[in-house]
């Protein structure tokens, strides 16, 4: 089972900032926090990740809260583009470790 | 980033044939490969874990006899579906990742395969 908990969906105006919430409150010391993201029809899509600190990237930013018990996925000028689902994950990091998917949120960047 | 390229891209069959899909590491070694399934408005469903040169490691449920997956070299992972019935019908998408050192899972486009 999946051990993130997200909002189904979520909307937002194109150029301004999407922050995607997503709470993992059983996660333990040596998993990381993922984001990916799928766009209709396509294979998921790598967007970050990080453990304990924020991190940015071209893409976005992932703020990870002290206690590492929820965190947020922030696109900072949402285009039309950025509209699919995004998935929270958590895993242990190295190689050969599974994705486990759940239900993601939906979002939807508005003209 | 890493591409992982899928062929077909989509396939219709008949109820009882056998399909198969290829995936494939373009620029790199994928020392792992991870098959999904998923179906409409839902999310994906991790079916299973292979390791080239060794058997596949199917997750609950999976019934692998039914989906044979071959991971015969460092670019490439098969899915085969057997006696595909049209419950079977689905999104199937594979994944890869290069071995120690490597963060993310980079994944193909997906087959969506159609059993009539």
């Amino acid at each position: 089972d999946a051990k993130t908990t997200q909002p189904p969906s979520m909307d937002c105006a194109e150029g301004r900032a999407a922050n995607l919430p997503c709470n993992h409150s059983t996660i333990s010391g040596n998993e990381y926090v993922y984001w990916y993201r799928q766009i209709h029809s396509q294979g998921p899509q790598y967007i970050i990740h990080g453990l304990k600190n924020n991190e940015t990237n071209e893409m976005a930013s992932l703020i990870i809260t002290e206690d590492r018990k929820s965190s947020t996925l922030i696109l900072p000028h949402a285009t039309l583009r950025d509209t699919a689902v995004y998935y929270c994950i958590v895993r242990v990091d190295g190689s050969s470790y599974k994705l486990i998917f759940g239900s993601g949120t939906r979002l939807l960047v508005r003209p | 980033g890493a591409v992982v390229s899928q062929h077909p891209s989509w396939v219709i069959c008949k109820s009882g044939t056998s399909v198969k899909i290829e995936c494939r590491s373009l620029d790199f070694q994928a020392t792992t490969m991870f098959w999904y399934r998923q179906f409409p408005k839902q999310s994906l469903m991790l079916m299973a874990t292979s390791n080239e040169g060794s058997k596949a490691t199917y997750e609950q449920g999976v019934e692998k006899d039914k989906f044979l997956i071959n991971h015969a070299s460092l670019t490439l992972s098969t899915l085969t579906v057997t006696s595909a019935h049209p419950e079977d019908s689905s999104f199937y998408i594979c994944s890869a990742e290069g071995g120690r050192g490597w963060d993310e899972q980079y994944f193909g486009p997906g087959t969506r395969l159609t059993v009539t």
